[in-house]
């Protein structure tokens, strides 16, 4: 199947600091990723849409100004939280789909912690 | 507003034993997906269900989709130790054409005891 890779797998920031997570998928291009939230032990939550050259689709309740997405090219999708605080902390998952058909495939996550 | 219903949420089983775990959503979807999910692992895809009546299988497990009655099973054929992980289904938007995500189920949490 296809390959979806994020960096950095875990990351610990201070309060107020901001972090970007990159998503790339590493042998197709997509044309839409996805960024997903989760909580411990709870489901996974879309958070936005993200389409290569135009601007991400965002759900209702999540703040556009802080989880700012930006999707460059057909293969990397970048989410950044900006002023972090401790209630960001989550499990941070993308997604892409190779085509119409196939499945979405889901990159290894990022875990933050915000102290 | 769809909405997607796993269940159980929690199953203790016997290695060896065959249980089944369903899935309803509320609306109208295209497609369902099976997922599993290791401790502090991402998603694994297991399986995408395109059309009413797909079934496909996998070793011990076996999905398929009822589109009229809005309901996905996963059932599990003597199962053993290494199927301990956490289930989801999800669907794709209402809106479909490949753009939207995915709304997820709850989860089946699965413990499966030697």
């Amino acid at each position: 199947g296809a390959v979806v890779s994020q960096h950095p797998s875990w990351v610990i920031c201070k309060s107020g600091t901001s972090v970007k997570i990159e998503c790339r998928s590493l042998d197709f291009q997509a044309t839409t990723m996805f960024w997903y939230r989760q909580f411990p032990k709870q489901s996974l939550m879309l958070m936005a849409t993200s389409n290569e050259g135009s601007k991400a689709t965002y759900e209702q309740g999540v703040e556009k100004d802080k989880f700012l997405i930006n999707h460059a090219s057909l293969t990397l999708s970048t989410l950044t939280v900006t002023s972090a605080h401790p209630e960001d902390s989550s499990f941070y998952i993308c997604s892409a789909r190779q085509g119409w058909e196939e499945t979405q495939y889901f990159g290894p996550g990022t875990r933050l912690l915000v102290l | 507003e769809l909405k997607v219903e796993q269940n159980p949420l929690f199953l203790s089983m016997q290695e060896g034993k065959n249980y089944t775990i369903y899935c309803n959503y509320s609306t109208t979807s295209d497609r369902l997906y099976w997922y599993r999910q290791d401790p502090g692992k991402s998603l694994e895809s297991l399986f995408v269900l395109l059309s009413n009546g797909a079934v496909k299988q996998e070793g011990r497990l076996m999905a398929s989709l009822d589109t009229k009655a809005r309901l996905s099973t996963l059932h599990i054929t003597a199962a053993v130790h290494d199927l301990s992980a956490t289930y989801f289904c999800a669907v794709d938007r209402p809106s479909g054409g490949g753009a939207d995500g995915l709304t997820f189920g709850k989860g089946t949490h699965l413990i499966i005891q030697p």
